[in-house]
């Protein structure tokens, strides 16, 4: 089945470590997004990606970083420099021409102990 | 820069009752427009997308959405609601040009009573 992964489900870091957050689709999409959500606040954009090797900045994209070495895959690493990293964190795609119509994975809740 | 405002957080309805979840943003063009649903721990689905043309859309689960310029409003609505519809509802507006990515309302949570 076509889709987009998101691994783990919950993931739990001590503070001032780094951690990576898997993003996979085999949808053959161009563009790749990351969000953050946190309770009553909607979804907030981290990084996205429109194309392979090429990425930009969201609204919130301090202490994280991205990338985007092959067209599946777009991996998010929350570093020890963001200050409130737990929340629940959302990957999606993109196929359509404009980079509008976006399907999302399931999840990954960070909590940091 | 696009906004999206979704002034009800929460909403309670009654098994069988009609629904009305609104959604007001605020884009210089027609803007692309999305609902998407969210059940708790748990990504979010598409419920329906207005683009261009007939300004009610249809979308899956039985809701519908009309796009009303002249008020910068989406509405959501179902005529009879399910317990299973208990959720919490966004509403996204993209844009044409520029940054290619959503802007999302901070959602509404409908609770479903029996």
């Amino acid at each position: 089945d076509g889709g987009i992964t998101q691994s783990p489900k919950y993931l739990f870091r001590k503070e001032g470590q780094n951690v990576t957050l898997s993003c996979e689709q085999n949808l053959n999409h161009d563009a790749m997004y990351w969000y953050r959500q946190d309770p009553g606040q909607g979804l907030r954009l981290i990084y996205y990606s429109q194309i392979v090797n090429d990425f930009q900045k969201g609204d919130i994209a301090e202490g994280y970083s991205v990338s985007r070495e092959k067209k599946e895959s777009f991996p998010l690493t929350v570093t020890s420099a963001q200050k409130n990293p737990t929340a629940f964190y959302l990957c999606a795609s993109s196929g359509d021409e404009s980079g509008n119509e976006q399907f999302f994975g399931p999840g990954t809740r960070l909590t940091v102990l | 820069a696009q906004s999206v405002t979704q002034p009800d957080i929460h909403i309670t309805v009654s098994e069988g009752a009609s629904l009305e979840l609104r959604c007001n943003y605020s884009y210089g063009a027609t803007p692309y427009l999305f609902w998407y649903v969210q059940s708790p721990g748990q990504g979010l689905q598409l419920l329906l997308k207005y683009f261009s043309g007939d300004t009610l859309v249809q979308g899956i689960k039985g809701f519908e959405a009309e796009f009303k310029r002249s008020q910068s409003s989406f509405n959501l609505r179902k005529p009879s609601v399910h317990w299973s519809d208990a959720a919490e509802y966004f509403c996204a507006v993209g844009a044409y040009t520029g940054r290619r990515a959503l802007t999302f309302g901070s959602g509404t949570r409908l609770q479903v009573q029996p």
